[in-house]
């Protein structure tokens, strides 16, 4: 069975640092890619960003460039997001999730339950 | 990379069809046919509904069906049910391996 769990979510200053983490089980990690998709109270998903198979090629949504990034341990069946000077407008459920099939970016079949983060002082 | 643009609400009765349009530009839903829909209880995660435009995954009941025109999408969900009620959003490939999200739209079954 497919698994995703994140955690790693919490309050954190403005300014302040969180890494997150989600934990794949259930099919074969390192053949997919991999993405981070968040949602604020009330408000709808947001692509954040996603990460080659083998880690060579990363791509952000430009209000987290620079201060965000993706990485992956395909060792360890894990799927990180080192998050930098955080603000209040990054305060959401943070998701991981899976594409259908292993050589597509998406469309996505399985999501984590979602790790929540929230920015404020 | 602004998001696409979906209504905020729609509603209908058990057993009308309701249709949900989510609108981009010709750089996301009008430049590829790689339009998903989710559907989404709330606390919950999301869920597949509709791929490739007009796809459905195995499971997901023939009621539920996509389409698009020009640089807008649309979600049709037919014979509304109670269970249907949920929050709906919509994403398309933009380009570059990036996506782009819908603000979403709260589906009320009256």
């Amino acid at each position: 069975e497919v698994q995703l769990v994140e955690s790693g979510g919490g309050l954190v200053q403005p300014g302040g640092s969180l890494r997150l983490s989600c934990a794949a089980s259930g099919f074969t990690f390192s053949g997919y890619w991999m993405t981070w998709v968040r949602q604020a109270p009330g408000r709808g998903l947001e692509w954040v960003a996603n990460i080659k198979q083998d880690g060579s090629e990363k791509y952000y949504v430009d209000s987290v460039k620079g201060r965000f990034t993706i990485s992956r341990d395909n060792a360890k069946n894990s799927l990180y997001l080192q998050m930098n000077s955080l603000r209040a407008e990054d305060t959401a459920v943070y998701y991981c999730a899976r594409p259908v099939t292993a050589a597509s970016i998406d469309p996505f079949d399985y999501w984590g339950q979602g790790t929540l983060v929230t920015v404020s002082s | 990379q602004s998001a696409l643009t979906q209504p905020r609400s729609v509603s209908g009765s058990p057993g009308q069809s309701v249709t949900i349009s989510c609108t981009g530009t010709s750089s996301d839903v009008g430049g590829y046919d790689y339009v998903s829909w989710y559907q989404q209880y709330s606390g919950k995660a999301p869920k597949l509904m509709i791929y490739d435009v007009s796809k459905r995954p195995s499971g997901v009941p023939d009621r539920f069906s996509g389409s698009k025109s020009g640089n807008t999408a649309s979600l049709t969900i037919s014979g509304l049910q109670a269970e249907d009620e949920a929050d709906y959003h919509c994403c398309s490939y933009a380009g570059s391996y990036t996506l782009l999200f819908g603000g979403g739209t709260k589906l009320t079954v009256l």
